[in-house]
């Protein structure tokens, strides 16, 4: 069975300052891919940045980065210059090539401070 | 391009009705996953439809089930309803263009059994 774990229950901020959430996980496929999704308040999960398995390069999206280490089965994501609309909940999630499913971490909620 | 959205917003019932959520795909998508979020939890898989059939089921009991229509909307269908089904509804929408490794969530619908 996979699972994915986010040891960090609530994370905060000051605004325009840098906060990495936490996710490790256990799979014994070798092709699969990596997601940080982000919920608001308004609840609609969005996609925040994913990563191949199978790349060594670390996904970028503007000023969010991931530092994905394979071989220790781990996944962070790096928000830097934080601003006021971050606030959320963060899940990471893993799924695999063929496969139907997404499998989600418990959540980290982040607070940024003004 | 038009996103995930999902029909109703809301929806109250009691215990022993029967309820039905409907979701409509993103442009260019085939295929929908339905996931259930508890309170305070991450999603859970309930089940995904491809091409009109159920291609991949959770951990759920044969009282949920679903409908895809050749538009590639989707229906989730909740019988029996049991008090612990209060949740988020969320419906995901994949292209299998894409390996379907990438889902795409509309608003959710957030269901209290009473």
């Amino acid at each position: 069975a996979q699972t994915v774990t986010q040891s960090q229950p609530e994370m905060s901020v000051q605004e325009a300052e840098t906060v990495t959430l936490s996710c490790t996980y256990d799979t014994s496929e070798s092709d699969y891919y990596l997601f940080w999704y982000k919920q608001p308040p308004s609840r609609q999960m969005i996609l925040v940045i994913r990563q191949e398995a199978y790349k060594q390069q670390n996904a970028t999206e503007n000023r969010f980065s991931v530092n994905f280490q394979k071989a220790a089965k781990s996944f962070s994501l790096k928000i830097s210059d934080s601003q006021l609309g971050d606030a959320a909940m963060y899940f990471c999630a893993i799924s695999f090539r063929g496969a139907q499913k997404l499998v989600f971490g418990q959540g980290t909620r982040l607070t940024i401070n003004p | 391009e038009t996103g995930v959205t999902q029909s109703p917003t809301h929806l109250i019932k009691t215990r022993g009705q029967q309820v039905t959520l409907r979701c409509s795909s993103q442009s260019g998508h085939n295929t929908v996953s339905w996931y259930q979020q508890a309170l305070g939890q991450g999603p859970q898989f309930i089940f995904q439809y491809y091409r009109e059939e159920e291609n991949g089921r959770g951990n759920f009991p044969p009282r949920f089930s679903g409908l895809q229509f050749p538009n590639y909307s989707s229906e989730l269908n909740v019988n029996a309803l049991e008090l612990d089904d209060s949740a988020l509804y969320l419906c995901a929408s994949s292209s299998t263009s894409g390996g379907r490794d990438t889902q795409y969530f509309g608003p959710g619908t957030r269901l209290t059994v009473l």
